[in-house]
Formats: structure tokens, sequence, C-alpha cells
């Protein structure tokens, strides 16, 4: 089946500091992914949607100045966070979708951002 | 008011035991996925389904599309079963998924 990779798994910095999440379709090519975040025990919540080539999509209330998504390729997009604050901590999980019309979504481990 | 709704929110259950998990969406959508997360553990997706129903394993989804419903059953539940299961669908005409807010399921031995 279609694997998702993301790297890094788990990530501590200080405040201010920038950090940079990989999101990977390793056997397919994404044309769309997706930025979740999700706190504990809280359900997952879209920050942003990727097209390869193209700006991303924010949802309302993510600051993309902070949170900047850059989709280079089909295989690969990226999620930067900016002058982490401890608020960013957060559990950072990405999906992918390998063509516009179709409904199946490929989720990454997700990454675990502390922010110290 | 969230639009996926699912219940029980917690659910406990002897190993062994049949469990049930159900979900309901508020309007017509294109597919619906039933996903799993184990604690402190990445999203699985188990089903996509937009009708019908679909076994895997243990597994069984199943969606009734013109009551807007859809359940999630595990048979002779086990521990390793222990997670929150979400559901989760794309509306028609959008292009992201709603989720619900989750079933807590621990299975004891």
């Amino acid at each position: 089946g279609a694997v998702v990779s993301q790297h890094p798994s788990w990530v501590i910095c200080k405040s201010g500091t920038s950090v940079k999440i990989e999101c990977r379709s390793l056997d397919f090519q994404a044309t769309t992914m997706f930025w979740y975040r999700q706190f504990p025990k809280q359900s997952l919540m879209l920050m942003a949607t990727s097209n390869e080539g193209s700006k991303a999509t924010y949802e309302q209330g993510v600051e993309k100045d902070k949170f900047l998504i850059n989709h280079a390729s089909l295989t690969l997009s990226t999620l930067t966070v900016t002058s982490a604050h401890p608020e960013d901590s957060s559990f950072y999980i990405c999906s992918a979708r390998d063509f516009p019309s179709d409904y199946e979504q490929y989720f990454g481990p997700g990454t675990r951002l502390t922010v110290t | 008011k969230n639009e996926v709704e699912q219940s029980p929110q917690n659910l406990t259950a002897q190993e062994g035991e049949f469990i049930t998990i159900n979900c309901s969406y508020s309007v017509g959508i294109s597919a619906l996925h039933w996903l799993q997360q184990h604690p402190g553990g990445g999203i699985v997706s188990l089903f996509m389904l937009s009708s019908g129903k679909k076994k895997h394993g243990r597994l069984i989804a199943t969606i009734n599309i013109q009551e807007k419903h859809s359940s999630l059953h595990i048979t002779a539940s086990h521990p390793r079963d222990s997670a929150v299961y979400i559901c989760a669908v794309y509306y028609y005409n959008t292009d992201k998924l709603i989720f619900g807010t989750g079933t807590r399921l621990q299975v004891f031995p």
C-alpha cells in the first residue's frame, strides 16, 4: 500500500528558532498534501492544503508567515515552523493524495514538536 | 457544532467482545474514512467507503447513505485494538476531510 513518511519523528527546539518537517510519499506521486495539527486528546485540525507547484491554501486562523509550506515536487512537502514559541508545541501530521479526484488519503506517522 | 458526530466518545470492553462505533454526518458525502490512532502514534487508514460494506480481518465498516450513518465493528476484540477510532468525511464539493471527535476504545484482557 501507499506509504507516507515524515522526518523527523520528534524534535525539540528552543524558542525563536525555526524547524522544518518533511513529508514524503514513498511509492506514489502526491499531487495534494495536507498538513494537520493535533493537540493532546483532540482531533486533527487542518492547517493547510498544498498542491505540487503552487502556493498552499491555509485554513482560517493559521498564520501563513509562521507556518511555511512548500510542495516543490510530487513526493515531498515541507512545513517550516518559523520563530517557534512554546505554544507551537504539538503533534504535526501530514497526509497525501495521489489524484485530485481520489478520496483516499494516506497519513504520515506524525512529528512531535516541543519548543522550550 | 461538529458536523461529524461519533458515539460513544469512550468505550471499554473485555477481550473477545463485539464492538460497534457509530458515526453520523449531516449532508451528502463523497466518501467516508475510518481511521485508527494508537496512543502517541500516527494515523492509520482502516477503510474508505462510499456505499455498502467493507471487511478486513476482524474489522467491518458499513455505511447507509440514506440514513447518513456509518458503523465500525470489531469482532473478537483484543487489547491491541485499544486506540482512538476516528470517522472522517468528504462532503460534496469539498476538498478536505471533516473529522469526528473520535472514540477512545480500551479493551481489557
